[in-house]
């Protein structure tokens, strides 16, 4: 299985706005409503930000927010703060009863 | 507050078996609502699913390692544990255990161990 294709890396300015784009195929992020995507900051264990494309877990900010279309999902991040500097990774299940990641995408906040 | 924590040797020696162990506290690993998966992280690389278990036993492991894993668990400590062997230095990684929220199939890891760094080296 193929892991899901993210860009190697975004920046923007404190206050921007960016998108990570997370794109598979119709047997993974296509097929299912089930696209999640966490946050991993260095030397810590990823945490989960956002499930089921565009559902954000109890204490997850607003700023963050996740799309899908067709074969691609998309994570939001609004108002761009210092601390979102960080890795981020998309995920999704798929028809062969597995899980697939991305290759992740490292933000940088300049 | 569920939390999950990994234990086992830091290295292990080529063509040997890396096994770990996931404890489990703040919930019961019997739950039908979850399932019990390991991932791991090759230093600076991305994440890598390793497989789950859930029920009685019941397991699906990534293709690309099914040859070498096997998944356990053991409901009377609350853990469930990674089997992998004839390792490489290709398997150097973080291993992380998780927990696996199920809706209609497995949808997303809602808890994470903090990771363990396994090395293989002679």
């Amino acid at each position: 299985q193929s892991a899901l294709t993210q860009p190697a890396s975004v920046s923007g300015s404190p206050g921007q706005s960016i998108t990570i784009s997370c794109t598979g195929t119709s047997n993974d992020v296509g097929y299912y409503e089930y696209v999640s995507w966490y946050q991993q900051h260095p030397g810590k264990a990823p945490k989960l930000l956002i499930y089921d494309v565009n559902n954000r877990p109890s204490g997850v900010s607003h700023r963050f927010s996740g799309s899908k279309s067709g074969n691609t999902a998309s994570l939001t991040i609004s108002g761009l703060q210092a601390e979102d500097e960080a890795d981020f990774y998309c995920s999704s299940y798929t028809t062969r009863s597995a899980w697939v990641f991305g290759g992740g995408t490292k933000l940088t906040v300049l | 507050q569920v939390q999950l924590q990994e234990s086992g040797p830091g290295r292990v020696k080529p063509s040997q078996t890396l096994s770990l162990t996931c404890t489990v506290s703040g919930a019961s690993i019997r739950n039908r609502d979850y399932y019990w998966s390991w991932i791991r992280q090759p230093p600076g690389k991305g994440l890598e699913w390793i497989g789950y278990i859930y029920d009685t036993g019941n397991t699906y492991y990534n293709p690309s390692l099914k040859s070498r894993v096997n998944l356990s668990m053991d409901t009377s400590k609350n853990q469930f544990s990674l089997n992998l062997n004839s390792v490489t230095a290709a398997d150097s990684a973080v291993y992380y255990c998780a927990r696996v929220k199920l809706v209609e199939v497995p949808s997303w890891f809602d808890t994470w161990g903090q990771g363990t760094l396994v090395t293989v080296s002679s």
